[in-house]
This record gives structure tokens, C-alpha cells and sequence, in this order.
């Protein structure tokens, strides 16, 4: 069981918007503005889509956002497109001896 | 540019140890806020973060793991090990090194490797 607790799956149509959420506590995501979430597409690597809550890298597309409110953090895609469909992780820093916390993915499909 | 990539033996025996190095490009492991993690992730299952490694060369390792893991550089400025003790066959996964720049909050991978697959079976 992971740390982070994520919808197993969520699903939407080309054009629409999806939000995907990610509970924590106080001590990860309620406690320090260091979430990040990841985008990864069967066999391959995740790929880094937000950090630090709501920044993105360079080359992300803005229909990618995020936010968080208390304990629990949000990634919201936008203008869904078939490429989309992938699996999609939170994570977090964590005060706790493991540093790095990863929510259970969340398998978006694009119908 | 950046890059990480995993080498190291894809099948490895119950109990062993297994040996995984981590060689990087594009920047120095001793750079400034550079530091590399190790991650796995079981056939279809999520991420699991392992440890990491920070610039300074303070270690940082996942709490249920500790006892079996050991990252370190190994002398050059571009390669890290990473070493788990008494392997066992649920520690089949793919296994990913990445960066991250952190001071102390180990917060984003802004870029990873492929991925190693390694299998632990007799």
C-alpha cells in the first residue's frame, strides 16, 4: 500500500478536463510545498510534469496545472488528448526518515 | 543535455546481493544541489522511492529498506551504485536512478533513466 493515496483510475473524453487527487498528512504533502507529479506511459520512464506543487518544467504544456489544499494535492489536465492516456503519480517530500513518498498511480483513460 | 542510464545484471539469484550502477552525463554528482535517487517499480505497480545520494555525499535511505541498501559514488563524478543486500524474488522490478536538485528537500526528478529490469529468481 503506498503512502500517497490516489484514484486508482479515472477516465475522460477528448476536449474535457480530468482532476486527479492525492491525500497525504501533515508531515508530506499538508507540511511543505514539495509535491511533484509524473506522467508514465507503458515501458517507459515517469517524466516530471509539476514540481513544487504547481511549477512546471520547461516544455510542459500549461493544460497540465496543480494545487494543494491542506493534506491533499491536485493535478488537473486540461484539453484531454489521446497521448494523455498514461498513468499518472504523485509524490512527495516527507519529514520522515523515507524522504520520498510516491502515491499508487492513477490510470487515466481517454475514451 | 542530461542523462542517466542503468546498468547491471538483469537476473540475479535469491540472497544475493545485487549491483547497480548509475552512470550520468550532462552534469557532476558534485554540483551544486545535484544529487541522483534510486527508484523501483514491480510489473505493474507504483514507483517506490529507494534513497538518494545528495552532492555533499550525505545519503538518505527509505526507512523499510535501510537495513539492505547502501548508494555511494564510486570515485568519479559520474557514476552511482547502488547496493541491496539478500535479494528475494518480491524485489523483481524495474529499477530507475534521477535526479533531483536538493539541498535538503528532495522534491522532483527532472530527469530519470530508462530503467533496468532485474529479476530475482533461481
Amino acid at each position: 500500500q503506498s503512502p500517497l493515496t490516489q484514484p486508482a483510475s479515472v477516465s475522460g473524453s477528448p476536449g474535457h478536463s480530468i482532476t486527479i487527487s492525492c491525500s497525504g498528512s501533515s508531515t508530506d504533502i499538508g507540511g511543505y510545498d514539495f509535491v511533484s507529479w509524473y506522467q508514465q506511459h507503458p515501458g517507459k520512464a515517469p517524466k516530471l510534469l509539476i514540481f513544487d506543487v504547481y511549477h512546471r518544467p520547461s516544455g510542459i504544456s500549461d493544460r497540465f496545472s496543480a494545487s494543494k489544499s491542506g493534506n491533499t494535492a491536485s493535478l488537473t489536465i486540461s484539453g484531454l488528448q489521446a497521448d494523455d492516456e498514461a498513468d499518472y503519480y504523485c509524490s512527495s517530500y516527507s519529514v520522515s526518515s523515507t524522504l520520498v513518498l510516491f502515491g499508487g498511480g492513477t490510470k487515466l483513460t481517454v475514451l | 543535455q542530461v542523462t542517466l542510464k542503468e546498468s547491471g545484471p538483469e537476473l540475479v539469484r535469491p540472497t544475493e546481493t545485487l549491483t547497480l550502477t548509475c552512470t550520468v552525463s550532462g552534469f557532476s554528482l558534485s554540483g551544486h544541489r545535484m544529487g541522483v535517487s534510486w527508484i523501483r517499480q514491480p510489473p505493474g505497480k507504483a514507483l517506490e522511492w529507494l534513497g538518494h545520494i545528495f552532492s555533499d555525499g550525505r545519503r538518505a535511505y527509505s526507512a523499510s529498506l535501510k537495513s539492505r541498501i547502501t548508494i555511494y559514488r564510486d570515485g568519479s563524478e559520474s557514476q552511482v551504485v547502488l547496493l541491496m543486500t539478500n535479494m528475494d524474488p518480491v524485489d523483481t522490478a524495474t529499477y530507475y536512478c534521477a535526479r533531483a536538485e536538493a539541498a535538503n528537500y528532495v522534491s522532483a526528478f527532472d530527469n530519470c533513466g530508462q530503467g533496468i529490469r532485474i529479476t530475482v529468481s533461481s
